[in-house]
């Protein structure tokens, strides 16, 4: 158990709509990272945050927004979802913006 | 933007055999993480190892960042070691910690 929570666990979604997958970071960790995994893609970075504000961003769609709150939990919103947002969706977290990464069990997101 | 190439990009191995994992990066790095990914999805940690060499049980690593490469060593290896292997880099010249993945190598181990 690496410490990082992501829930859900899997997620199946109609096309068009919304979701809002949640990670909470070990304890202790400031900075937190999303990434994505598909099968064509391989496993790509979306965005970090560390205490609150956004450290970097990667290749993040534009239906797609994070927020890292007061309690340095994050949550990934996808919008106006396509079949090619399904995914494998990773959440991780490091002590401080840089150094060693830990990551969440992931959620499975299916739309159809 | 920073190029990580792994191979070979497929392994089958007899239980009990060794095997060597190559990642290959193209610029200065300054954080190199090997994960295993299991059946299940799940990326677990293997080694932090931006240089040097370290072991951990059956598993060792080592970093030549001079020549921008890193090296993991399987010995005796078992069913459960079947996944894929996940080399991932941070570069110097990065903005934040962000991880750019190479394509993993999956081994199967054949009991």
């Amino acid at each position: 158990d690496s410490g990082v929570t992501q829930t859900p666990k899997h997620l199946i979604t109609a096309t068009g709509q919304r979701v809002t997958l949640r990670c909470s970071p070990r304890s202790g960790d400031l900075s937190v990272y999303w990434y994505q995994q598909s099968l064509d893609q391989g496993l790509q970075f979306l965005i970090q945050y560390y205490n609150g504000e956004e450290r970097a961003k990667g290749n993040i769609l534009e239906r797609f927004s994070a927020q890292q709150f007061p309690d340095l939990h994050s949550e990934l919103n996808l919008s106006s979802l396509e079949l090619g947002d399904s995914a494998l969706y990773f959440c991780a977290s490091s002590p401080t913006g840089r150094g060693e990464a830990f990551f969440g069990q992931g959620t499975r997101l299916t739309v159809v | 933007g920073i190029q990580v190439e792994q191979s070979p990009p497929d392994l089958i191995l007899q239980e009990g055999a060794n095997s060597t994992l190559r990642c290959n990066f193209s610029d200065s790095v300054n954080n190199l993480q090997w994960f295993h990914q299991n059946p299940w999805g799940q990326l677990i940690n293997l080694f932090y190892i931006p240089s040097g060499t370290k072991q951990n049980g059956r598993l060792s690593a080592t970093t030549v960042a001079t020549e921008r490469y890193s090296l993991l060593y399987i010995s005796s290896s078992q069913t459960t070691d079947s996944g894929v292997y996940f080399c991932a880099v941070v570069m110097i010249k990065a903005a934040g910690n962000k991880l750019t993945f190479g394509g993993g190598t999956r081994v199967l181990v054949k009991p």
